[in-house]
């Protein structure tokens, strides 16, 4: 079975760029979660989706910052504009209800803001 | 402010002998704990899980305990094999809410297996 695929697996950009990270959840899961992790930080729940509803993005940082899921195979997070402290580890996860709480993630998209 | 801690940043045990990782939680509303492990480049994995209706789960080598007064749990992995070692990360969210919410993680803790 395919896990949950992120796209691009690493991405070096320049500050004041547009950063767009892809995201497919695992078919059949109807939760979606936006996850970065930093050193300093660990891993902080951005934003998730359920049944492709945002349904909550307090951990959201700025509004540079957004995420959409306009079907149920697909998201992105976008950055724009893009700023050095902004570098990190992008996960993307996903759940089917019923299953527990548990999550299952993609392998992370390295970002790298200089 | 953390609702989920993990104080030690990194654990170094001996092969053959006993890990015990440490988690503890501020949110008294949390009532779902996970472990997740991860590997260098790679995306947390599950690995086991407790609902607060129980005070352990087991699950081959690893079992995971408890402390719902003390707040409190922790992972067992006996015997520790090498390939055990890894980034720990124990989460908890609040499912009996009826809410389906992200889970909360602690920052880590990395284990190291000495061969």
């Amino acid at each position: 079975d395919a896990g949950v695929i992120q796209s691009p697996r690493h991405e070096v950009t320049e500050m004041g760029q547009e950063v767009t990270l892809r995201c497919k959840p695992i078919s059949g899961h109807n939760s979606l979660f936006w996850y970065r992790q930093t050193m300093m930080r660990g891993l902080e729940l951005l934003i998730y989706f359920n049944n492709n509803v945002p349904i909550d993005d307090s951990g959201m940082p700025e509004d540079r910052f957004s995420a959409k899921m306009p079907n149920a195979s697909f998201s992105t997070l976008k950055i724009q504009p893009s700023e050095p402290r902004d570098s990190a580890v992008y996960f993307c996860a996903s759940r089917r209800r019923g299953s527990g709480n548990t999550i299952y993630f993609g392998e992370g998209s390295w970002l790298t803001v200089v | 402010d953390q609702q989920v801690k993990q104080n030690s940043p990194s654990l170094s045990v001996q092969e053959g002998r006993i890990s015990i990782l440490n988690c503890d939680y501020t949110n008294s509303m949390f009532d779902y704990f996970l472990w997740y492990k991860k590997y260098p480049a790679e995306g947390p994995t599950f690995l086991i899980s407790i609902s607060s209706i129980k005070d352990k789960n087991e699950d081959g080598r690893f079992t995971v305990f408890l402390n719902k007064s003390a707040k409190h749990l922790s992972l067992h992995i006996v015997p520790s094999q090498p390939g055990d070692s890894a980034v720990y990360f124990c989460a908890a969210s609040a499912v009996s809410g009826g809410g389906a919410d992200g889970l909360t993680f602690g920052k880590g803790t990395h284990l190291i297996i000495q061969p």
